[in-house]
């Protein structure tokens, strides 16, 4: 049973160029959501997508937007990329519901320049 | 989702058990107290979580009192593995929450030989 696949590992992306980061949810989950890891710093909630919609957003910008298939698979995408937006994103997947486990992949990492 | 409190950093002998403390006083009812660690340039791993009753998988234990305004994670023999971020969260992941998980700064438990 494969877990929560991240694509790709690693990437290199100049200032004002975009980026699409995928992810696949853990067998049976049918919810995914995304996360900004800058170095040294805790996971923060970008936003969680269930039904091919976005139901929770956390404190990003419009320029962090999303998508989710009926594959339950996820993109996230990130436009006009700063400097500031290099992190490792993490996809984070689960059931809908209360007190259920939520699992992680390995994240991809993003270096602007 | 309700804040908690962790020490910044804390040792254990391998081979001995690791006591890892958290205080999450403003806690509702409906939430649930995750653990989860990050190894260094990976993503957050599962570790174990719980509503009131005390919890034992195999990775640990989960102790949480009985007013649940706080918990501790064991790790009942601490191998040099083990060293790493733990983050204590508290979350009603499911319901409302819709799989949001707020990490703050956690415990970096380092394991000597």
């Amino acid at each position: 049973d494969a877990g929560v696949t991240q694509s790709p590992t690693h990437l290199i992306k100049t200032r004002g160029q975009q980026v699409t980061l995928r992810c696949s949810p853990k067998s049976g989950h049918d919810t995914v959501s995304w996360y900004q890891q800058a170095l040294g710093q805790g996971p923060q909630f970008i936003f969680q997508y269930y039904e091919e919609e976005e139901r929770q957003r956390g404190n990003f910008p419009d320029r962090f937007s999303g998508h989710q298939f009926p594959n339950y698979s996820s993109e996230l995408n990130v436009n006009a990329l700063l400097l500031g937006d290099s992190a490792l994103y993490l996809c984070a997947s689960s059931w809908l519901d209360s007190g259920n486990t939520i699992y992680f992949g390995e994240g991809s990492w993003l270096t602007v320049v | 989702d309700a804040k908690t409190t962790q020490p910044p950093s804390m040792d254990c002998a391998e081979g001995r058990a690791a006591n890892l403390p958290c205080n999450h006083s403003t806690i509702s009812g409906n939430e649930y107290v995750y653990w989860y660690r990050q190894i260094h340039s990976q993503g957050p791993q599962y570790i174990i979580h719980g509503l009131k009753n005390n919890e034992t998988n195999e990775m640990a234990s989960l102790i949480i009192t009985e007013d649940r305004k706080s918990s501790t994670l064991i790790l009942p023999h601490a191998t040099l593995r083990d060293t790493a971020v733990y983050y204590c969260i508290v979350s009603n992941a499911g319901g409302t929450s819709y799989g949001k998980l707020t990490f703050g700064q956690g415990t970096i438990l380092t394991v000597h030989p």
